[in-house]
This record gives structure tokens, sequence and C-alpha cells, in this order.
């Protein structure tokens, strides 16, 4: 089994400002590591993902995230945020034999302030 | 191409009552999986189909059933609603290709129980 751990359920910053998600995850078997943005009232919109290669991946909207696989974590970040960034953003695993089952952390609610 | 669709959007019901949500995936989409997503519980998996078949299952009661159709629609049932059934819905479906692939999620059916 798998899980998912965000360490932070609410992260308030000012527009402009550098914002970091941390996401720690927890498997027995080699895995995805997604991360997806959701909106008030919204689906989810898959920010970026991380499948092999290249341990440093870049999404949409200026995301990135890094694959650190020592330390079991794949951690969001964004250099520079806007207003229009605030929503909850969720990080997800689902084994690569088996991707149709995705395990979900609790969210982090980012928060950007003018 | 369209994205997901899930009917209905709002659905209010009663307890004891039942309820059917369907969910259209993208085009040439086989997989289809379904997600209750709730403030205490965060998401969570229900079960996935994959060629008419139920391919995984979360840790939900038997109430919580689903079907899917030949042309890759899926319909989630749950009968006898309980208050705790209430909750955001969610459709993901995914090309399913055998090796690397994404889940793509749908605005969701948002189901209140009174």
């Amino acid at each position: 089994a798998q899980s998912v751990t965000q360490l932070d359920s609410q992260v308030p910053v000012f527009e402009e400002a550098p914002v970091e998600l941390r996401c720690n995850y927890s498997s027995s078997v080699s895995v995805y590591l997604f991360w997806y943005v959701q909106y008030p009232n919204q689906g989810l919109q898959l920010l970026l993902k991380y499948l092999s290669g290249s341990t440093l991946v870049k999404g949409i909207n200026g995301f990135e995230a890094e694959f650190n696989k020592s330390q079991t974590s794949f951690h969001l970040r964004k250099p520079s945020v806007h207003i229009s960034d605030t929503a909850e953003y969720l990080c997800a695993v689902s084994r690569r034999t088996n991707a149709g089952k995705s395990t979900f952390g609790d969210g982090t609610t980012l928060t950007v302030k003018p | 191409k369209a994205g997901v669709t899930q009917t209905p959007r709002y659905l209010i019901k009663t307890r004891g009552q039942q309820v059917t949500l369907s969910c259209s995936p993208i085009s040439g989409h086989r997989s289809v999986s379904w997600y209750q997503q709730t403030p205490g519980q965060g998401l969570q998996f229900l079960f996935e189909y994959f060629s008419e078949t139920q391919r995984n299952k979360g840790n939900f009661p038997g109430r919580f059933s689903g079907r899917q159709f030949s042309n890759s629609r899926s319909e989630m049932n749950v009968s006898t609603l309980e208050l705790g059934d209430s909750a955001l819905y969610l459709c993901a479906s995914s090309l399913e290709t055998g090796g690397v692939d994404t889940q793509y999620f749908g605005p969701g059916t948002r189901l209140t129980v009174l």
C-alpha cells in the first residue's frame, strides 16, 4: 500500500513571494507522482507529474517539483506566486502497474495575499 | 477533444434514497475511476472500471456500486443514502495504454444528503 503526507494544511504567502508545498510519500513499489490543483467546486487539474527520468519536473502555470527518492519527497515550488494561484493543491501517487488508482494527500490550501 | 463530463453537477437527496451519478470519459479513454471527496476524509478512491470490468475497489461499503458500458461511460450508484455520503464525487478517465498514463478529472457531482 502507499500513502501520501502533505506536511502543511494551509500556506499563506504574499503575492510575488516564492512558495514551496511539501509532499512526502510512502510506497513499497515504484510509483508515479502527481500534483493537482483544485479551485472551489471544481475538479482537479493536473499541474505536473513525475514518471521517470529527470528529477526536476516542470509543469503548467510556472510550477515545478523535484522528486527526491532518498527522502521520498516530491515538493512543489513556484518562484513568484500570483493571487490567481490561490487554490487547493493535492499531491498523489499511483503504482506504476496500476495508474487508475491514485492515493491522495489531504491537500494544502495556498492563499496568496496582496 | 471534450473533457470528462459528469452529470448531474448538483444533487440533493434525503436519507434512505438511492442515487445514480454518470460519467462520460474523454473519447478513446477506457479506464474510469471514481473518487469521493469530503472535508474530513479528503479524496478517497472508490473503484476503477476498465473495459466494463471492475479492476480495483476501495474500502467503501457495498452500498456503493458502479458499472461501465461498452462505450466506456460509467455510472456510480449509492443506495440507502446516509448523511455522511454528502460529498463531491469525482470521476477520472485515462487512456490506459499499459505504460505511462495520466488521469483526467471531471468537474464532479456535488451530492447533498438531507
